[in-house]
């Protein structure tokens, strides 16, 4: 099993550049999360899905957007890149809502 | 807004030394996990308590969870380099399908 595996690892965008963070995995947990760590920081949840066709908001969702078409992949679309947004992004997954699985992270400079 | 609280948020100590890193909140949780993170990668689950007063032993390290469910305690017996990293607290309630995350505790070991 690969478990969660995020793409890119790294990328750097100009400000008001657009792209997608792809997340998936191969565990077939229903539950999937985005968060950003910022330097020295816990992590901040911005999205997350209980299962293919739902999701909803975290704590942090403005300036992203994500969608859930199977069980495996979630991936996050950020429009309109600010340099706010500049962070570590982690995906994570579980069979339970606490019990997560966490990706390498994408690390993303806005400049 | 439920907040969980760790402490220290930094914490350098020579190898063979003993620790303890507290997570408080006025919350009651139905389950608290900790996590651990390497520089440079996603956060790694160590262990979940869902009962108050439990404690978990894992090698060195031995996690209690407060009786009334709001506060938990990680203790490093022996400490050794490679228990260098950031511990996370973070904790569940039924109502929501979020974890609640603590700030971190950077821990250094230094040899």
């Amino acid at each position: 099993n690969a478990g969660v595996t995020q793409t890119p690892k790294f990328r750097i965008l100009k400000i008001g550049q657009s792209m997608t963070l792809q997340c998936a995995q191969d565990m077939n947990h229903n539950y999937m999360y985005w968060y950003r760590q910022d330097p020295g920081m816990g992590l901040k949840l911005i999205y997350y899905s209980v299962g293919a066709g739902i999701t909803d908001k975290g704590e942090v969702p403005n300036g992203y957007n994500v969608s859930r078409s199977t069980t495996e992949d979630f991936p996050l679309r950020l429009e309109l890149a600010a340099p706010s947004q500049t962070s570590v992004y982690f995906c994570a997954s579980s069979f339970t809502p606490y019990e997560q699985y966490f990706g390498p992270g994408t690390r993303l400079t806005v400049t | 807004t439920q907040l969980l609280e760790q402490s220290p948020q930094f914490l350098s100590i020579q190898e063979g030394e003993n620790l303890t890193v507290y997570c408080n909140s006025s919350s009651v949780f139905s389950s608290l996990q900790w996590y651990r993170q390497e520089p440079g990668e996603g956060p790694v689950l160590l262990v979940t308590v869902v009962t108050g007063g439990e404690v978990k032993k894992l090698k060195r390290l031995t996690f209690q969870f407060g009786d009334a469910r709001k506060d938990s305690s990680l203790h490093i017996t022996a400490a050794q380099p490679g228990d260098t990293g950031l511990y996370l607290c973070a904790g569940f309630m039924d109502s929501n399908y979020q974890l609640i995350w603590g700030a971190g505790t950077k821990l250094i070991i230094k040899p």
